[in-house]
Formats: C-alpha cells, structure tokens, sequence
C-alpha cells in the first residue's frame, strides 16, 4: 500500500521552462491537494480537488495549473517557471474533503534558476 | 494576525522530559489537526480531534472548542520525537474551507 505517491523528487529548473508534478493516491480518496512549503512559513495552498472531476483554487494559485486526471491522480504544472517558485511541494489526499485525516506525499523540491 | 498560532517556535529537550506545543487559532472550527514533519521532509497525520483528548502511544493532543486552544504533549520524550510538529484548522476562505496551518514548532530532544 503506496499511499500517496509524488514524483520527482527534486528537480532544478531555468526560469522560464514548464513542468508537471505527478501525484497519485492508491486509498480511494475523494479529495487531493497540492501545497507548497517555504522556510519560516506554513504550509500554503495551491490547488485543490474536493472530489473527483472539480478543482479550484486555494491560497496561492497564481503561475500554476492543475488537472484531476481520475480519481487516483491530480497533476501540478508550472507553465513558465519563476525564481518565485522555488520551494518544497506536497501533494496530499484525504477521504473528504478537510476534516479528514490527510495523508501526504514525500514531496518534491523544485529549484528554479 | 495569523489565524493559527503555534507556540514555542524551538523547542529543545532533555531525553525523558514531558513536552507541550501549543496551538491556539481564531475561528470556530470543527475540528484541528496535528502533523509531524520528519527531518527528512515526511509529513504524517498525527491526530485529528474536535473535542476532548486522544492519546496514540506516548503522543496526546487535547483541545477546548471554547478556548480556541489545542496542545500536543510527548511523555518520556526521546530523540527520535525530534521533528517539526504542525497544527491546522479548516478556515474558510472564499468559498470554501481549507486547511489553515501554523508555521510549526521544532522540537529537538538530546540524549
């Protein structure tokens, strides 16, 4: 049992290239999430996906996009990097949507220069 | 004003002492969450309450609706306890609700 899977694990970038975060989630749940980490600041939301076949914004979604791909997976993409989003990403999933028990994935740390 | 406020900010102790993090928030909610993020990176749920108390090994997260406080508390701390522990709150923002979380608090136990 994987749990929530998250690929790549790091990545280095040039300001300016795309790129999609993969996040997969083998618990059957309706709900996923994408957030991004910088020191000092907590966990901040970027996109999320209450349940399957909708989206929307949460804190921070400006420069990114998302897609609810299925259940089982909801993708990251940076269409045009910038140094701004250099930062610890995480993907996380829960039953329902918030009060939930929330499982997390191992993150992915993107560098962007 | 941040929304949830988490206490202390670093937290260093001995091996076997008592540990309390706080978490005190400014929204009613109906129900907070504590995560422990692992110095590798890892994030794991600890608890999830809304009421009372629950306890999962040497861990105990207690919470009091009316105050708008929570705290987490570690017995017979060990070293392998040393991680960035982190407290969120469903907040509404928008429309909808999402979880809020605090900056953590990093908690160091030395041998």
């Amino acid at each position: 049992n994987a749990g929530v899977t998250q690929t790549p694990k790091f990545q280095v970038l040039k300001t300016g290239q795309s790129m999609t975060l993969q996040c997969a989630q083998d618990m059957n749940h309706n709900s996923m999430y994408w957030y991004r980490q910088d020191p000092g600041m907590g966990l901040r939301l970027i996109y999320y996906s209450a349940s399957e076949g909708t989206t929307d914004k949460g804190e921070v979604p400006n420069g990114y996009n998302v897609s609810r791909l299925n259940k089982r997976e909801f993708s990251l993409r940076l269409e045009s990097a910038a140094p701004s989003q250099t930062s610890v990403y995480f993907c996380a999933s829960s039953e329902m949507f918030v009060n939930a028990e929330a499982f997390f994935g191992q993150g992915t740390r993107l560098t962007v220069v | 004003k941040n929304e949830v406020e988490q206490s202390p900010q670093n937290l260093t102790a001995q091996e076997g002492e008592f540990i309390t993090i706080n978490c005190s928030y400014s929204v009613g909610i109906s129900a907070l969450h504590w995560l422990q993020q692992h110095p590798g990176g890892g994030i794991v749920s600890l608890f999830m309450l809304s009421s009372g108390k629950k306890k999962h090994g040497r861990l105990i997260a207690t919470i009091n609706i009316q105050e708008k406080h929570s705290s987490l508390h570690i017995t017979a701390s060990h070293p392998r306890d040393s991680a960035v522990y982190i407290c969120a709150v469903p907040i509404s923002s928008g429309s909808a609700r999402q979880l809020t979380f605090g900056s953590g608090t990093q908690l160091t136990v030395l041998p």
